[in-house]
């Protein structure tokens, strides 16, 4: 159980272009989705936090006008890479959070983005 | 200073070592104690979880918590092959947010 998935999982697109990545969680309700973004060995760094039916929350240093956070229903969230860069190509992870007692998240595969 | 710090490797043993990977941590709010597993252009995979201090053990993977000097350690026991990979340490104060370690990268010669 507690199956993440992501869509897709590698996308190269042009600069200035948007770009769309799906975060589902297959078998079970998340209230909380995260997103994380990964350089080559480097650490996963939060992104923001994204919660059923409300705003997502941005850590600080992220522009929430480039990367936008929908989180729609229970089991799908989205980020949005709008206008993308060169330097926006990275390792997107998401994770949901399936409750219990130390908040455990539960990772996706990944989508790989390389900004042309 | 890094409020967690972990040796990127790589670490290369033989097959059938003790593998023991390590993190310090400077926040002394953290309670719960992750290692990740993650392989190349996947998604980090939940190996062991420790709340507070103490040992546990699953299988070959043994996690450490010693919050008095703010260190935690994994054991792999008789490594595989297949345990080649980039291991995460990862902590939180009981929040949403988890702190990740830079990942050290294990490679275990046949």
């Amino acid at each position: 159980g507690a199956v993440v998935s992501q869509h897709p999982s590698r996308v190269i697109c042009k600069s200035g272009t948007s770009v769309k990545i799906e975060c589902r969680s297959l078998d079970f309700q998340a209230t909380t989705m995260f997103w994380y973004r990964q350089f080559p060995k480097k650490s996963l760094m939060l992104m923001a936090t994204s919660n059923e039916g409300s705003k997502a929350t941005y850590e600080q240093g992220v522009e929430k006008d480039k990367f936008l956070i929908n989180h729609a229903s229970l089991t799908l969230s989205t980020l949005t890479v709008t206008s993308a860069h060169p330097e926006d190509s990275s390792f997107y992870i998401c994770s949901a959070r399936a409750g219990g007692a130390y908040n455990e998240q539960f990772f996706g595969p990944g989508t790989r983005l390389t900004v042309l | 200073q890094k409020e967690v710090e972990q040796d990127p490797g790589p670490l290369s043993v033989p097959e059938g070592a003790i593998v023991s990977l390590n993190c310090t941590y400077s926040n002394s709010a953290f309670q719960y104690f992750m290692w990740y597993r993650q392989y190349s252009r996947k998604g980090p995979e939940l190996l062991m979880y420790t709340y507070s201090s103490g040992n546990k053990e699953d299988g070959r993977f043994t996690a450490q918590v010693d919050k008095s000097s703010k260190y935690i350690s994994l054991f792999i026991r008789d490594s595989q092959p297949s345990d080649s990979a980039t291991y995460l340490c990862a902590m939180s104060s009981g929040t949403y947010k988890y702190i990740f370690g830079t990942g050290t990268r294990l490679k275990v010669l046949a």
